[in-house]
């Protein structure tokens, strides 16, 4: 069973430019997570997607983020006209739809995309 | 809201001595506490966790955590460690909307363990 996917692990952009992040989860996992780790700092949460629905974007910058888990197909991070503070590493995680009585799910991480903004 | 604190950022031991890294949530209610680990070159991968019963949990690797609700903490034990403990250490708890058993993670900012062989 291939773990969560990230792709590409590195992406370099210049200001202006658009950057997708894409995320496969783990086979029989329905739910995704994204995280931002900004140099120096933890790992912070931006969005909940389960397939094609946003469960949560409480973490989501207002403007130029956007994020999307289609029922086919793996998710998309979307960042559009990158800035030099969107450098940093973007990872995804999943979990599976487990409703039992064990508490929350364990969530499952990719190996992060590191983005460069030059 | 939920936050997490980690109250050592950077911990260098020697093999054989014992660990323990502090954590500390803010919201008194029913939680979920996880800890996970990154070693290097790895991904995050999960330790243990505590949802319900025994507040002395154990995990992976010797690892084990004391739930202790009165302090609003969930501290990261092991009596000996070993250079290839050598990682980054997270503590998480999982808040607000949810899908079944599933919800966001609040992270502490993470303990960097060096062990010297």
């Amino acid at each position: 069973n291939a773990g969560v996917m990230q792709n590409p692990r590195h992406l370099v952009r210049r200001r202006g430019q658009e950057a997708r992040l894409r995320c496969s989860p783990m086979k029989g996992h329905s739910h995704v997570y994204w995280y931002r780790q900004l140099p120096e700092e933890g790992l912070k949460f931006m969005v909940y997607l389960q397939k094609e629905n946003i469960i949560d974007e409480s973490g989501m910058p207002k403007e130029r983020f956007s994020a999307e888990f289609p029922k086919e197909g793996p998710s998309i991070l979307r960042i559009q006209q990158v800035v030099r503070g969107d450098s940093a590493a973007y990872f995804c995680a999943s979990s599976p739809q487990e409703t039992g009585t064990s508490g929350d799910n364990e969530q499952f991480f990719g190996p992060g995309t590191r983005l460069t903004v030059l | 809201a939920q936050s997490v604190s980690q109250h050592n950022h950077h911990v260098i031991l020697s093999e054989a001595a014992s660990l323990e890294l502090g954590c500390n949530y803010s919201y008194g209610g029913t939680v979920n506490l996880f800890w996970y680990v990154q070693y290097p070159g790895q991904h995050l991968q999960l330790l243990l966790k505590y949802f319900s019963g025994d507040p002395l949990v154990k995990g992976i690797k010797g690892f084990e955590a004391e739930f202790i609700k009165s302090k609003f903490s969930f501290n990261l034990r092991k009596p000996s460690v070993q250079w290839s403990d050598t990682a980054e250490y997270f503590c998480a708890v999982p808040w607000g909307a949810n899908a079944g058993n599933n919800r966001k993670l609040i992270w502490g900012l993470g303990t960097s363990l060096a062990v010297n062989p």
